[in-house]
């Protein structure tokens, strides 16, 4: 079966600090994809980043970043110098075997 | 860009009714999800279908039928609404890559359906 936890439920930053976003899955597949999208208060989630299985390297996307390890089936997210524009709920998935699966999401609150 | 529509935004109906949610998509994909969205639960998937007339049961489908007659529409139907059953309501589509998985999915914009 897919799974998918993020452990923590809400987190709250100053302007301009650093957060990361834990993600950690299992599966049986040996092809997968994973997934991080934001759903800001408006309420459509927003696609940003997918991974597959055969590529660990990580990627930058402006103040955004993921680090994929596979070893510790992981997938974790981090956004640098976070702005109020944020503020979103954030939330990883897994793609395999007929299951599109997502964690629970992390509210992240960035205060001004 | 892909695009993901569902009917309605905001929905009010009453316990017993029947209750249809339309979802129409605009890029040809195979793949097509209903999902609810309730708070501390995250998303939990109630149907999925991977070809017109095929579907699939998720992890919820209690309560629930789907119908797929196009390729690009793909309709949530309540048979008997239930108090139980007020949530947001996500449609989403996705392609299937050549390894077998579905890519990343596309959301329409949610409805927010409460029955009363």
């Amino acid at each position: 079966a897919q799974k998918v936890t993020q452990a923590q439920t809400e987190i709250s930053v100053v302007e301009k600090e650093d957060v990361t976003l834990d993600c950690v899955y299992e599966t049986r597949d040996t092809t997968y994809y994973l997934f991080w999208y934001k759903q800001p208060p408006s309420g459509e989630l927003v696609f940003l980043i997918r991974r597959n299985s055969f590529d660990e390297q990580n990627e930058i996307s402006g103040r955004y970043s993921w680090n994929f390890q596979k070893s510790t089936s992981s997938f974790n997210f981090t956004i640098t110098a976070s702005q109020v524009v944020d503020s979103a709920v954030y939330f990883c998935a897994l793609s395999g075997n007929n299951r599109l699966a997502f964690g629970k999401g992390n509210q992240v609150v960035v205060i001004p | 860009d892909v695009k993901v529509t569902q009917s309605s935004r905001y929905l009010v109906k009453r316990t017993g009714e029947k209750v249809f949610l339309e979802c129409v998509q605009d890029m040809d994909h195979e793949n097509m999800f209903w999902y609810r969205q309730d708070p501390g639960l995250g998303l939990r998937l109630i149907y999925f279908s991977y070809d017109v007339k095929m579907k699939e049961k998720g992890d919820i489908p209690e309560g629930y039928s789907v119908s797929r007659e196009k390729k690009e529409r793909f309709s949530l139907i309540l048979e008997s609404a239930s108090t139980n059953q007020t949530s947001m309501y996500l449609c989403a589509s996705s392609l299937w890559s050549l390894q077998g998985a579905w890519t990343e999915a596309f959301f329409g914009q949610g409805t927010r359906l409460t029955v009363v």
